[in-house]
């Protein structure tokens, strides 16, 4: 079993649905993070969850909405997404926030809107 | 100025041949650095990390970092045509990492 795992692998989504992304840590780690991954940038960091406390949002739009129930469970929903959206979605986990703390990435969620 | 600097390449080497990877970051406070590998369609995957200056070596690859310079660089000894991927190097500051936009290398056999 991976350290973080992520489903769905891939999705395809029109702009009128609602989705989510979910994420899974087995690590023990207390700190879950959302990034976006499009071609030809750098990994844009959306969100930050420490001890399931929000202490980062990164100027994401909220069509994009984030929930952390536990240190192990991160959530991305989706509603109303535009085509530039489309990106590869990548979950991460570190020990804690902050200078000195591994990220580990998940295998990331590929997402399509149409 | 980007916080993190790469070179994007691609950059080309024979198989055998000793590939250097670069990054420049601008924080001076920076204190913790990163590299890590992405193969196409794949995610990031850690390779090394870095916190005093100096080398750091692991089996083919060695990481080499230059605070006063802000320069931080990935040696691979011996590359295979398996390494050829990109190449992201990260760095962290105080509360987050800030990752380059990645060095693409290819190995030719």
């Amino acid at each position: 079993e991976t350290g973080v795992t992520q489903t769905p692998r891939h999705l395809v989504m029109g702009m009128t649905n609602k989705k989510s992304l979910k994420c899974e840590q087995h690590l023990g780690h207390n700190a879950m993070y959302w990034y976006k991954q499009s071609a030809k940038k750098p990994l844009e960091l959306m969100f930050v969850y420490n001890f399931k406390e929000q202490t980062e949002n990164n100027s994401v739009p909220s069509r994009f909405s984030p929930e952390c129930p536990n240190s192990s469970h991160l959530f991305l929903h989706l509603h109303t997404l535009q085509p530039e959206d489309s990106a590869l979605y990548l979950c991460a986990s570190s020990p804690g926030q902050g200078t000195g703390n591994t990220i580990y990435f998940g295998e990331g969620s590929w997402l399509t809107v149409v | 100025q980007k916080e993190v600097e790469q070179n994007s390449g691609p950059l080309s080497v024979p198989e055998g041949a000793i590939a250097s990877l670069n990054c420049t970051y601008s924080d001076r406070g920076s204190q913790s650095f990163f590299w890590y590998r992405q193969y196409s369609g794949k995610s990031p995957e850690l390779i090394m990390f870095i916190y005093s200056n100096g080398d750091k070596e692991d089996g083919r690859f060695t990481a080499q970092l230059n605070k006063a310079s802000q320069y931080v660089s990935l040696l691979i000894r011996d590359s295979q045509p398996s390494d050829s991927a990109t190449y992201l190097c990260a760095v962290g500051g105080y509360q987050k990492v800030t990752f380059g936009i990645g060095t693409k290398l290819q190995v030719i056999p």
